[in-house]
């Protein structure tokens, strides 16, 4: 069984569209994240939930917004889309929101505008 | 603020050599300090981290770190190269003040016969 699923893998899209990528985890964690990485493989939080409340939101355009409907999920939707986007979105969740655990990641969800 | 620096954004190594990939940080305060390896297309995965215990942290696939804090450094080392091992490795620091994770720009490891 996948850890950390995300869908879709890949999604292609027009300048202006909005788009949603969804994340699951079967771990029974209480902390999730989503990352960008770019094409220099640079990868920066966007945003932590710990138990569905939003704890960390790293200076991130509103026109991103995370929805967490359960400790098990964290939705990514993104509105009038940018070439900028572009990246590589990951999902990760931990135990709880602690130093010291380990963040289990997704495989990563490819978008790419035009 | 917490930052860590990964010296070398490329390493190209023998197979069965030694592996040495070297990563500083700066923290106002004591890190938590991770390595993490991405294979191809694929999600990050956690090879070791330092939590303030042992100094000297195994982590998997005979790969491990020292932390040493004189030199504010957390150097990844594996002493013989696999092909397997060729992917981009990240480090990353943790501080409470920050409360979240802070990554390098990450180094890819090349293994050629």
């Amino acid at each position: 069984d996948t850890a950390v699923s995300q869908t879709p893998k890949y999604l292609v899209t027009q300048m202006g569209n909005d788009k949603s990528i969804k994340c699951e985890q079967n771990l029974g964690h209480d902390t999730m994240y989503w990352y960008k990485q770019d094409s220099k493989k640079f990868l920066k939080i966007m945003f932590s939930y710990n138990n569905k409340e939003l704890i960390i939101n790293e200076t991130v355009p509103n026109r991103f917004s995370p929805k967490s409907p359960d400790k098990a999920h964290l939705n990514l939707h993104i509105n009038s889309l940018e070439l900028g986007d572009s990246a590589v979105y990951f999902c990760a969740s931990s135990q709880a929101y602690l130093s010291t655990d380990t963040q289990y990641f997704g495989p990563g969800t490819r978008l790419t505008v035009l | 603020a917490q930052s860590v620096t990964q010296l070398g954004s490329h390493v190209s190594v023998s197979e069965g050599a030694l592996v040495l990939l070297r990563c500083n940080y700066s923290s106002s305060v004591p890190p938590y300090l991770f390595w993490y390896v991405q294979y191809p297309n694929q999600g990050l995965q956690l090879l070791l981290k330092y939590t303030s215990a042992a100094t000297l942290v195994k982590g998997i696939n005979g790969f491990e770190a020292e932390f040493k804090k004189s030199e504010t450094s957390f150097h990844l080392t594996k002493p013989s190269a696999h092909m397997s091992d060729a992917a981009e490795y990240f480090c990353a620091v943790y501080t409470g003040t920050a409360s979240k994770l802070t990554f390098g720009t990450g180094t890819r490891l090349q293994v050629t016969l």
